[in-house]
């Protein structure tokens, strides 16, 4: 079966430093996610992107945080200035459309500790 | 008062056993509705979705009801590979909302 990839798995970064993680959605899908989860806690939304542009964000993504698509397989979460709070496990998902029954398919996801 | 709420749990069950998991939803614009299962430090992966008719997919049932804004999960003749922490999704808008997720450990 396809599968979304996210690189790197661990990421270590000091405070107030940018991190970028990254991820390549299944090939054929034009709906792209991301969500984090804090140990223990839930999977948090954070934002959509179709069409090269954002369709939601959640309360939690603030300017701190950016997405972009800068070729035609790579979607990227940026912080652009890491807090200790962000440190948590980043999910990327993609589905093939809109369909409010499409299923999300999640990479294995990227684990930021922020020290 | 948290968009989809469910009993952290844990369900302690011995295998063979029925146990049947709970969760509300805030949202009554939430569109469609699914479960979700997570291993520890994993990703999520869908396990069903959940239709207003109920739906069923081997030992996995699934119900809404949409008046009470309310969604099961009943698993029978459980085995100790569904041991695993169980998320409750609505989707609206084009975002899903997770709820926090109940954990169940299934015991020889």
């Amino acid at each position: 079966e396809p599968e979304v990839t996210q690189t790197p798995s661990h990421q270590v970064t000091q405070m107030g430093q940018e991190v970028i993680l990254r991820c390549v959605p299944i090939s054929n899908h034009l709906y792209f996610y991301w969500y984090r989860q804090i140990l223990g806690q839930k999977v948090e939304f954070l934002v959509s992107f179709y069409n090269n542009e954002i369709s939601e964000k959640s309360e939690i993504f603030d300017d701190q945080f950016s997405v972009e698509r800068p070729d035609g397989s790579n979607f990227t979460l940026k912080i652009r200035s890491t807090k200790l709070e962000d440190s948590a496990m980043y999910f990327c998902a993609s589905s093939p459309n809109r369909d409010r029954n499409e299923k999300l398919f999640f990479g294995s996801g990227t684990q930021l500790s922020v020290l | 008062r948290k968009e989809v709420e469910q009993d952290p749990g844990p369900f302690n069950v011995p295998e063979g056993a029925t146990v049947a998991f709970n969760c509300t939803y805030s949202n009554s614009a939430s569109q469609s509705f699914f479960w979700y299962r997570q291993d520890c430090r994993k990703e999520p992966k869908l396990l069903m979705s959940v239709y207003s008719s109920g739906n069923e997919d081997g030992r996995f049932t699934a119900q809404l009801n949409r008046a009470s804004q309310y969604i099961s999960l009943l698993i029978r003749d459980s085995k100790l590979s569904d041991s695993a922490t169980y998320l409750c999704v609505a989707y609206n808008n084009n975002d899903m909302r997770f709820g926090a997720g109940t954990r169940l450990t299934v015991k020889p």
